[in-house]
């Protein structure tokens, strides 16, 4: 079975830094997807970024990035010139590819924020 | 993208009832998933909604405590039946449209149970 692990419980970080969070995962599929999932006070589930598994490049939205290691399992997720409407839980989720199967979760890390 | 309606956004039940929560999508999709965050944690899948068959369950999860009803493409139910204060949970409905990869999400059910 496929497990998503998050080390980071909380990470703090000055408004305008640059801030890495990181998630490893374990599988034995090579057609998966994996995602950072953004979760605010208002519960709501938002999809920040994802990379297919067999894409090399890493995938890039606007001041959010990945450095995806497939070898080594680890999907870490960058956030540039951070703001405070990006403090919230992140979670790092896969997915199986090909499949009907739903989401994997780590357990998340809340991010805060400092002005 | 899809819009996901989710009903009813919180309730406060009482030990040994059963709450339905529904959940509606304005455009049909092939994949509706059932997902439980408890307080403080992550969100643990609980169950695939599947059109016209049961639902298919993730170990420690089974249909007599969680029923679900999916009767067609945009519309799925799951009940919390004999509900205990163990339930109180956040519930979500999730649902990837057909071809795609991103998982949307309701806005969730925050359940209490006293």
């Amino acid at each position: 079975a496929q497990t998503v692990t998050q080390s980071q419980p909380e990470m703090s970080v000055q408004e305008a830094e640059t801030v890495t969070l990181s998630c490893t995962y374990d599988t034995s599929e090579s057609d998966y997807y994996l995602f950072w999932y953004k979760q605010p006070p208002s519960r709501q589930m938002i999809l920040v970024i994802r990379q297919e598994a067999y894409k090399q490049q890493n995938a890039t939205e606007n001041r959010f990035s990945v450095n995806f290691q497939k070898a080594a399992k680890s999907f870490s997720l960058k956030i540039s010139d951070s703001q405070l409407g990006d403090a919230a839980m992140y979670f790092c989720a896969y997915r199986r590819g090909g499949g009907a199967d739903g989401l994997t979760f780590g357990k998340g890390t809340h991010l805060i924020i400092q002005p | 993208s899809a819009v996901i309606s989710q009903k009813p956004s919180r309730d406060i039940c009482q030990r040994g009832t059963s709450l339905t929560i529904q959940c509606q999508v304005d455009s049909q999709v092939t994949m509706m998933f059932w997902y439980r965050q408890q307080p403080g944690q992550s969100l643990t899948l609980i169950a695939t909604a599947n059109q016209g068959s049961e639902a298919t369950y993730e170990s420690g999860f089974v249909i007599d405590k969680f029923p679900i009803s999916r009767p067609n493409l945009t519309f799925s139910t799951l009940t919390v039946s004999n509900m205990s204060p163990e339930d109180s949970s956040i519930y979500l409905c999730s649902v990837v449209k057909t071809g795609g990869t991103e998982a949307f999400f309701g806005q969730g059910t925050r359940l209490t149970v006293v």
